[in-house]
């Protein structure tokens, strides 16, 4: 099994350029959510989604867009991304929500740089 | 924010020795979990303690939980060089986990 994979790994932009970060599970999990990690803050809910075809915001949602038209995958997008973009980006999934007793597997990371 | 906050920021210690980490927290909690992130990489779950427990154990690892406190710690014993890593703790709240800041650990050998 791969687990939780993230593409790309690295990615650059330029101030108002949109992208899309591609999170792939193959754990049969419900839950999946993205985070972004900055120096000092810790990870921060971005939007999650509870299933298939579902989605929610988390923390700071504002500026990002997601989509689960697939279980095993979830995507997340920058519209026009901005400097306080720059951040790395962790996926995660998990089989159940927070109220029960599982764990979150997460992905490597996507370092994004916005210029 | 719900987010936690751990404590310390960060800590170095000698190969052997024991570290200690805390983490608090602000709201209620269904259960807290423990998380190890190595430079570059992402978070690997350590271990998870439910609201109704107060102590846990796996391998090296001991977690303590005072709700009454909204408080949890985090001991690892006879440490090594490959514990050198940043430590998270995260609630679990309705869908949602909220992450503390972490403490950075390093273990010099």
């Amino acid at each position: 099994n791969a687990g939780v994979t993230q593409t790309p790994k690295f990615r650059v932009l330029k101030t108002g350029q949109s992208m899309t970060l591609l999170c792939a599970q193959d754990m049969n999990h419900e839950y999946m959510y993205w985070y972004r990690q900055d120096p000092g803050m810790g990870l921060r809910l971005i939007h999650y989604s509870v299933g298939e075809g579902t989605t929610a915001k988390g923390e700071v949602p504002d500026g990002y867009n997601v989509s689960r038209l697939k279980k095993q995958n979830f995507l997340l997008g920058l519209e026009s991304a901005a400097p306080s973009q720059t951040s790395v980006y962790f996926c995660a999934s998990s089989k159940q929500g927070a109220t029960v007793y599982n764990e979150q597997f997460f992905g490597p990371g996507t370092r994004l740089t916005v210029l | 924010s719900q987010q936690g906050e751990e404590d310390p920021q960060a800590l170095s210690i000698q190969e052997g020795e024991n570290a200690t980490m805390n983490c608090s927290y602000k709201t209620s909690i269904n259960n807290l979990q423990w998380y190890r992130q190595n430079s570059g990489r992402g978070l690997v779950h350590l271990i998870l303690i439910r609201s109704n427990e107060r102590e846990k154990h796996s391998g090296r690892l001991r977690v303590t939980l005072d709700t009454s406190k909204k408080s949890s710690s985090l001991l690892i014993t006879a440490s090594r060089a490959a514990d050198t890593a940043s430590y998270f703790c995260a609630t679990g709240i309705g869908n949602q986990f909220y992450f503390g800041t972490g403490t950075s650990l390093t273990v010099i050998p």
